[in-house]
């Protein structure tokens, strides 16, 4: 069975904070993909990067950094400089590779991230 | 840049009434997916749908549940006799399913509330 944990259930950083928002995930499959998404107040689901397990590579977009560690089944997420539009409920997911014939996601139960002007 | 739709965006039913939830996926895409989030809740998978069949589904999509692609176009959840804990933001997401591309690209939802 596929678990993705999100410990922290809320954080409140001051604006031009950086803030990392901790993802743990469990399956017992060799092919995975992770995922985050962020979820704005309006409450929509906006996709922000994939990441296949076979790809350790960091990868930074912008103000956005995540880093994938196997060895510890973490996919972290941090915001540098952090800016009120930045507040938002965010959610690690995981589904297996095409193999296991599922395409569903596991959701963890999100991080309220609220950035204080 | 394409997107996926919903609609209703607000849906006030009462108990034990049906309702049809609707989407219209991104065009090219295969794999059409519910979803459901309780408020103040984690995201839940419900059904996924391929070659118009379902190909799965969870323990909360029982047989109150079903769903469609009646054209080429849309995609229906259908609830045939609401509850009261059916209350939720249900989001219908799509993907293409090419090799090493599976994003799953949600809708802005639609908040069903069951009074």
């Amino acid at each position: 069975a596929q678990k993705v944990t999100q410990a922290q259930t809320e954080i409140s950083v001051v604006e031009k904070e950086d803030v990392t928002l901790d993802c743990v995930y469990e399956t017992r499959d060799t092919t995975y993909y992770l995922f985050w998404y962020k979820q704005p107040p309006s409450g929509e689901l906006v996709f922000l990067i994939r990441r296949n397990s076979f790809d350790e590579q960091n990868e930074i977009s912008g103000r956005y950094s995540w880093n994938f560690q196997k060895s510890t089944s973490s996919f972290n997420f941090t915001i540098t400089a952090s800016q009120v539009v930045d507040s938002a409920v965010y959610f690690c997911a995981l589904h297996q590779g095409s193999g296991a014939g599922s395409y569903q996601l596991t959701f963890g139960k999100g991080t309220k991230l609220s950035v204080i002007p | 840049e394409p997107e996926v739709t919903q609609t209703p965006s607000h849906q006030v039913t009462q108990m034990g009434q049906e309702v049809i939830l609707r989407c219209v996926p991104i065009s090219n895409h295969l794999y059409f997916y519910w979803y459901r989030q309780i408020l103040g809740q984690k995201v839940e998978f419900l059904v996924s749908f391929y070659n118009n069949e379902i190909s799965e589904k969870s323990e909360i999509f029982d047989d109150q549940f079903s769903v469609e692609r009646p054209d080429g176009s849309n995609f229906t959840l259908k609830i045939r006799s609401t509850k009261l804990e059916d209350s939720a933001m249900y989001f219908c997401a799509s993907s293409d399913g090419d090799r090493g591309n599976f994003e799953q690209y949600f809708g802005p939802g639609t908040r069903l509330t069951v009074t």
